[in-house]
C-alpha cells in the first residue's frame, strides 16, 4: 500500500505567522484533499488540491487564509496564514487512487498557535 | 447542509461481545457511506464502504448496514477485542466515486474492556 507522509508532524507557532504543511505520497494519486480536525470536532474538508490549477475551497475556507499548491501527482502543500489560536488543530491530507473509491489519510500535522 | 450524528458518548463493551455503533444523517442519502477507524495521534484508516443500493457489507469481524429509509448506518464488531478500542468515524461520499471530499461525523469512542 502507498505511504503518505506529512511534514512537520507537529509545530508550535506564534500568532500572526504562517506555517506550510507538506504532503508527499510515494505513488501517483487521483485526488488530494486537505482536512482540519479541531479538538472534539469532526474532520472538516478545507479544499480539494487540484494539480496545476487553483484549489477548490469549501464554504468557510478561503485561499488567502489557506493557500494550497499541488505541482504534481504526488505532492501538495497547505499554508495556514496569519495564524491565530483558533487555527490550533490537526491538519490532514488524504488521497484517492484510480483503483479505489476510498480515501487514505496521512498521519496529520498537529498545530498549536500561541 | 448535511449533518451526521454518531453516539456522542464513549461506548464501553465487554471483550467478546458485539459492539454496535450508529450513524444517522439528515437530508439526502449519500451514494457511498464509509467507516473509518482513528487511533490517537494518527490519521483515519478506512474500514468498510457500502453503497446506496446495498443493505449490508461484511469484512471479517466487521459488518455494516445501510438503511436509506431510516437514514442510518449501523457498524458492528463481533467478538470484540481490546485492540478494537479506538474512535470510529462515519463518513458520507455524497456523489460517490471518491472525486469529492467526505463529510464526517464526530466519531464514537469505543472502549473494549478485557
Amino acid at each position: 500500500s502507498a505511504v503518505i507522509s506529512q511534514k512537520p508532524s507537529r509545530d508550535i507557532c506564534q500568532r500572526g505567522t504562517s506555517l506550510t504543511i507538506q504532503c508527499q505520497v510515494d505513488s501517483q494519486v487521483t485526488m488530494m484533499f486537505w482536512y482540519r480536525q479541531q479538538p472534539g470536532q469532526s474532520l472538516t474538508l478545507i479544499a480539494t488540491a487540484n494539480q496545476g490549477s487553483e484549489a477548490t475551497y469549501e464554504s468557510g475556507f478561503v485561499i488567502d487564509k489557506f493557500p494550497i499548491s499541488r505541482p504534481n501527482l504526488t505532492f501538495s502543500t497547505l499554508t495556514v496564514s496569519n495564524m491565530s489560536p483558533e487555527d490550533s488543530s490537526i491538519y490532514l491530507c488524504s488521497v484517492t487512487f484510480r483503483s479505489t473509491d476510498t480515501q487514505y489519510f496521512g498521519p496529520g500535522t498537529r498545530l498549536t498557535v500561541l | 447542509s448535511q449533518k451526521i450524528e454518531q453516539n456522542s458518548e464513549a461506548l464501553n463493551i465487554q471483550e467478546g461481545k458485539t459492539a454496535t455503533l450508529t450513524c444517522n444523517y439528515t437530508n439526502y442519502s449519500p451514494a457511498y457511506l464509509q467507516w473509518y477507524r482513528q487511533d490517537p495521534g494518527r490519521g483515519p484508516v478506512f474500514l468498510l464502504l457500502i453503497r446506496e443500493n446495498e443493505k449490508e457489507k461484511r469484512k471479517e469481524r466487521l459488518k455494516v448496514t445501510f438503511d436509506t429509509t431510516l437514514k442510518q448506518s449501523l457498524f458492528h464488531i463481533t467478538a470484540s477485542q481490546p485492540a478494537d478500542s479506538a474512535t470510529y468515524l462515519c463518513a458520507l461520499d455524497m456523489a460517490g466515486g471518491g472525486a469529492d471530499g467526505l463529510t464526517f461525523g464526530k466519531g464514537t469512542h469505543l472502549i473494549i474492556q478485557p
